[in-house]
């Protein structure tokens, strides 16, 4: 038990199909991550949602939409995606502490969802 | 910007050797934070250590010890007696502690190792 889920855990989908990732943490963590590892390059972060307000967004195509419904979830809806978007996606979590407070912990990640998109 | 390099892509030792994953950053923030984790075939990114940049004392965790030098930006983690369970890949990364609650989490791309045995 990690305290991050990630479903599914593998999934293949054509470049005109929707779907959506999904992250799940039961750590009582305050802001959630989406990563993106590709092969052979580092692993990039895509958006950072702290207290369900999405804070970061690193120049991601908009065929990538993430929603927060609450500080426990975390999706990520796919649409009309590319090739060259196949990777692993990982879920992170971990506690923002707010001013005057001890720093952040480290992250908490899920087990990743391999994407395959032909 | 900041970086993380970890110029070892993939090592292969026999079960017991030691090994040492080596890890260089660049920075332009005082205060940082740096980490390791460890990637098994699982996928999830496992936490190993933490480590502050106003605090230099090298760390050891049963098999597993830390070196951190700031004067050379490094911060290298070294497995003794290795054991099959330790094949994975490791990551190092970095995040300033200045941007506050806008951590950048930056890797490296990763040391694979191998444990032989």
């Amino acid at each position: 038990e990690t305290g991050v889920t990630q479903t599914p855990r593998h999934l293949v989908m054509g470049m005109t199909n929707k779907k959506s990732l999904k992250c799940e943490q039961h750590l009582g963590h305050n802001a959630m991550y989406w990563y993106k590892q590709s092969a052979k390059k580092p692993l990039e972060l895509m958006f950072v949602y702290s207290l369900e307000e999405r804070v970061e967004n690193n120049s991601v195509p908009s065929r990538f939409s993430p929603e927060c419904p609450n500080s426990s979830h975390l999706f990520l809806h796919l649409h009309t995606l590319q090739p060259e978007d196949s990777a692993l996606y990982l879920c992170a979590s971990s506690l923002r502490s707010g001013p005057g407070q001890p720093l952040n912990t480290e992250a908490f990640f899920g087990q990743g969802t391999r994407l395959t998109v032909v | 910007a900041q970086k993380v390099t970890q110029a070892q892509t993939e090592i292969s030792v026999v079960e017991k050797e030691d090994v040492t994953l080596d890890c260089v950053y660049e920075t332009r923030d005082t205060t940082y934070y740096l980490f390791w984790y460890k990637q098994p075939p699982s996928g999830e990114l496992v936490f190993l250590i933490r480590r502050n940049s106003f605090d230099e004392q090298n760390e050891i965790s049963g098999r597993y010890s830390w070196n951190f030098q700031k004067s050379t930006s490094s911060f290298n983690f070294t497995i003794t007696a290795s054991q099959v369970v330790d094949s994975a890949v490791y990551f190092c990364a970095l995040t300033p502690l200045s941007n506050f609650g806008n951590e950048k989490l930056t890797f490296g791309t990763g040391t694979r190792l191998t444990i032989i045995p």
